[in-house]
């Protein structure tokens, strides 16, 4: 069993559209990020929360630490949404630093059609 | 403020050569970690740097080593490659300070390296 598992692994939605992608994880963390690939690799990252919910611009980001689940949603979908969306938690934590050390979730490919 | 550069973007190898990445960091960020992704894969972590010293590997052969600079820039190295090498390798930077696991991170377009 993946220590980081994401649903859906593949995601349709029309313009405008609500989007949810969910993210479960084993292992105890201090903080989750999420992260937006484009095709051709390169990765930008999103939100980085420990708890509660975050938003920027359309992008909604909320945690459960109890329940071990995250989840990103993306308000008014648009086409240039479309990439690959995923979760990541360090592999380990108490020594501040080991934040790079991440564990990656397979990803979410999103696309947002017209 | 240049986010973290990586070079070369693209290379290609032949099976046992040997192969050296470059990565400067984020202005500011002093920690460097190195992943590689696969196609169709998630990236999987191959060593992270601090103060010149590798601090984290995770399950990579010997084959892959790797440096960082007094200013904090950062080479990986691949030696003997294999055809199974071939992948995106991702660096990653940020400061290593505050909250464990609490860093924000900062990733470098990446170099595709493909090995025939």
């Amino acid at each position: 069993k993946n220590e980081v598992e994401q649903s859906p692994q593949n995601l349709t939605a029309q313009e405008g559209e609500f989007i949810t992608i969910n993210c479960s994880y084993s292992v105890g963390i201090s903080a989750l990020h999420w992260l937006q690939q484009h095709p051709g690799g390169g990765i930008v990252s999103l939100f980085m929360l420990s708890s509660g919910k975050k938003k920027h611009g359309r992008l909604i980001a909320t945690i459960n630490i109890q329940e071990k689940h995250s989840s990103l949603h993306i308000t008014a979908s648009h086409p240039r949404d479309s990439a690959v969306y995923i979760c990541a938690v360090p592999l380990f934590r108490g020594e501040a630093g080991t934040a790079s050390k991440l564990t990656f979730g397979t990803g979410t490919r999103l696309q947002v059609t017209l | 403020d240049a986010g973290v550069t990586q070079s070369p973007t693209h290379l290609i190898k032949t099976r046992g050569q040997q192969v050296t990445l470059r990565c400067s960091p984020k202005s500011g960020h002093d920690t460097v970690s190195w992943y590689q992704q696969a196609l169709g894969q998630g990236p999987q972590f191959i060593f992270q740097y601090y103060e010149e010293e590798e601090r984290q590997r995770g399950n990579f052969p010997d084959r892959f080593s790797g440096h960082q600079f007094p200013n904090y820039s950062s080479e990986l190295n691949v030696n003997a490659l294999l055809l199974g090498d071939s992948a995106l390798y991702l660096c990653a930077s940020s400061f290593r300070t505050g909250v464990a696991g609490a860093n924000v991170l900062t990733f470098g377009a990446g170099s595709r390296l493909t090995v025939l």
